[in-house]
C-alpha cells in the first residue's frame, strides 16, 4: 500500500491559488493518484485523478512529476466555499491491495 | 438524478448489539464500497462489492460483513458492537468495478454512535 503524507492544515486568502502537495514515495507502477474534497458531515467528493504529468478539469489541476513520488493539487482563485478537507488517495486495481485515504489537509479560506 | 442514498442517517446502539446499515447506489452503478470514518481521520476502506461479489476487503474484524443484492443495493452488518465502532459509515458507488479509484460517488453517510 502506497502511504501518503499531506500537510495537516493550510490557510489561504480568497482569490489566491492554493497548492496542496501529497507525498507518496512508495507508489506502484499501476497506481493512480486521486484527490477528494470533504465538507463536514458529508461524504467525500471526487475532484481529480491522474497518472502522470498534468491533468486539468473545471475545478482543479493535478501536477505529477516524472518520478511520481509526489503530486500537487492546485485550486485556482479559491473562495470561502473551498474550505474543506482534501484527501490524496493512491492505489490501483481493486481487490489487489487494502485501500485507504491519506491523512487529509484541512484547508481554511480566509476572507 | 438521485445520488447515493444511505439509511438510517443517525443511529445509536449499545455495546454488544448488532447493526445493519443500508446503501442504494446511483442508478446504473454496479459497484458499492463501504468506508468507516472516525472523527478527525480519513475514511478507511471496509469492503467493495461488484456484481454481488466481494472484490476487496479492508483490515476489519470478522464482526463486519456486507452483501450486495440483485438490484445492487448493499447492506453493511456489524455484530457485537464496540465503543470504537462509533463512526461515520460511508457508502460509495461507481459504474465500473475495475479500478476502485475510478470516480466514486459517496453518500451522506450513517452516523453510528455506540454507548
Amino acid at each position: 500500500l502506497a502511504k501518503t503524507t499531506q500537510p495537516i492544515s493550510m490557510d489561504s486568502y480568497e482569490g489566491q491559488e492554493v497548492n496542496i502537495t501529497c507525498s507518496h514515495n512508495n507508489i506502484a507502477t499501476n497506481d493512480y493518484i486521486t484527490w477528494y474534497q470533504q465538507f463536514p458531515s458529508q461524504g467525500p467528493r471526487f475532484i481529480i485523478q491522474g497518472y502522470k504529468t498534468k491533468v486539468t478539469n473545471e475545478v482543479a489541476s493535478l501536477f505529477i512529476p516524472a518520478d511520481r513520488k509526489s503530486s500537487t493539487l492546485s485550486l485556482p482563485r479559491v473562495s470561502l466555499s473551498d474550505t474543506a478537507v482534501y484527501y490524496c488517495l493512491v492505489g490501483g486495481d481493486f481487490g489487489n491491495e487494502k485501500l485507504t485515504f491519506g491523512t487529509g489537509t484541512r484547508l481554511t479560506i480566509i476572507p | 438524478d438521485a445520488g447515493v442514498t444511505q439509511s438510517p442517517t443517525h443511529l445509536i446502539k449499545t455495546r454488544g448489539q448488532h447493526v445493519t446499515l443500508r446503501c442504494s447506489p446511483i442508478s446504473g452503478h454496479k459497484s458499492v464500497s463501504w468506508y468507516q470514518q472516525v472523527l478527525g481521520q480519513g475514511p478507511q476502506f471496509i469492503f467493495q462489492y461488484y456484481e454481488k461479489e466481494e472484490r476487496g476487503r479492508g483490515n476489519f474484524p470478522d464482526r463486519f460483513s456486507a452483501r450486495q443484492f440483485p438490484n445492487y443495493s448493499s447492506e453493511l452488518n456489524v455484530n457485537a458492537l464496540l465503543l470504537g465502532d462509533s463512526a461515520l459509515y460511508l457508502c460509495a458507488s461507481s459504474f465500473t468495478g475495475t479500478g476502485v479509484f475510478y470516480e466514486q460517488y459517496f453518500g451522506p453517510g450513517t452516523r453510528l454512535t455506540v454507548t
